[in-house]
């Protein structure tokens, strides 16, 4: 069975700054899926950045970063030079490997950022 | 782009009643999902399927029910409401299964139950 952990309910960063959201997962599957994804107060989910389990390289995607530390199963969200527009519920979630049918996603808690000016 | 639709957007619901959640999408996606979202918590797995007429179970699946005639549309029937169904319900979909197709969000449909 799978499980994603997100310890930190909300967060405080300051404008401009970077903030880290931590995400930890368990897994036996050696081929999986990590994804960030954002909930802002509108209730939409977006999409930020994804992390393959066989990816050597850590994924970027803007002002989004993914510290992937597999010997830790880690998957922190980096978000660098912080805007108002970051305010929101940030989801870290994992896509186990296919079996005959289904492609499941299995979400964290998530993590509620608050940027202040 | 439309992307996934779902409608309604709001729904109240009294003990008892049964209703569907429309889901639809425009992008010949194969795979569809059905999440749940409680207040202050992460998105729970209703109900998948990854074809027509292929349908299957997630975490959380009793009260449900599902069917997928269509490429386009995932209905999901609430059968005999409970309170313990007031959440935020998301549709989903993707093209297919490897490991790094995201999935498309519909806007979500807040369903309370009184």
């Amino acid at each position: 069975a799978q499980k994603i952990t997100q310890t930190q309910p909300g967060m405080f960063v300051q404008e401009k700054e970077a903030v880290t959201l931590d995400c930890t997962y368990d897994t036996s599957d050696q081929s999986y899926g990590l994804f960030w994804y954002k909930q802002p107060s509108s209730g939409e989910m977006i999409f930020l950045i994804y992390q393959g389990s066989y990816d050597e390289q850590n994924a970027t995607e803007g002002r989004y970063s993914l510290n992937f530390q597999k010997a830790r199963k880690s998957a922190n969200l980096v978000i660098s030079a912080s805007q108002l527009g970051d305010s929101a519920m940030y989801f870290c979630a994992m896509r186990e490997r296919v079996k005959a049918a289904g492609n499941k996603l299995t979400f964290g808690g998530g993590t509620r950022v608050l940027v202040k000016p | 782009n439309a992307g996934v639709t779902q409608t309604p957007k709001f729904r109240i619901l009294k003990i008892g009643q049964s209703m569907t959640l429309q889901c639809t999408q425009d992008m010949n996606h194969n795979y569809m999902y059905w999440y749940r979202q409680d207040p202050g918590m992460g998105l729970k797995l209703i109900y998948y399927s990854v074809g027509a007429g292929i349908t299957d179970k997630g975490e959380v699946p009793n009260g449900y029910n599902v069917s997928r005639s269509t490429t386009e549309d995932f209905p999901l029937r609430l059968e005999l409401a409970a309170p313990s169904q007031t959440s935020v319900y998301f549709c989903a979909s993707s093209y297919g299964p490897p490991t790094n197709e995201k999935l498309f969000f519909g806007s979500g449909t807040q369903l309370s139950v009184l």
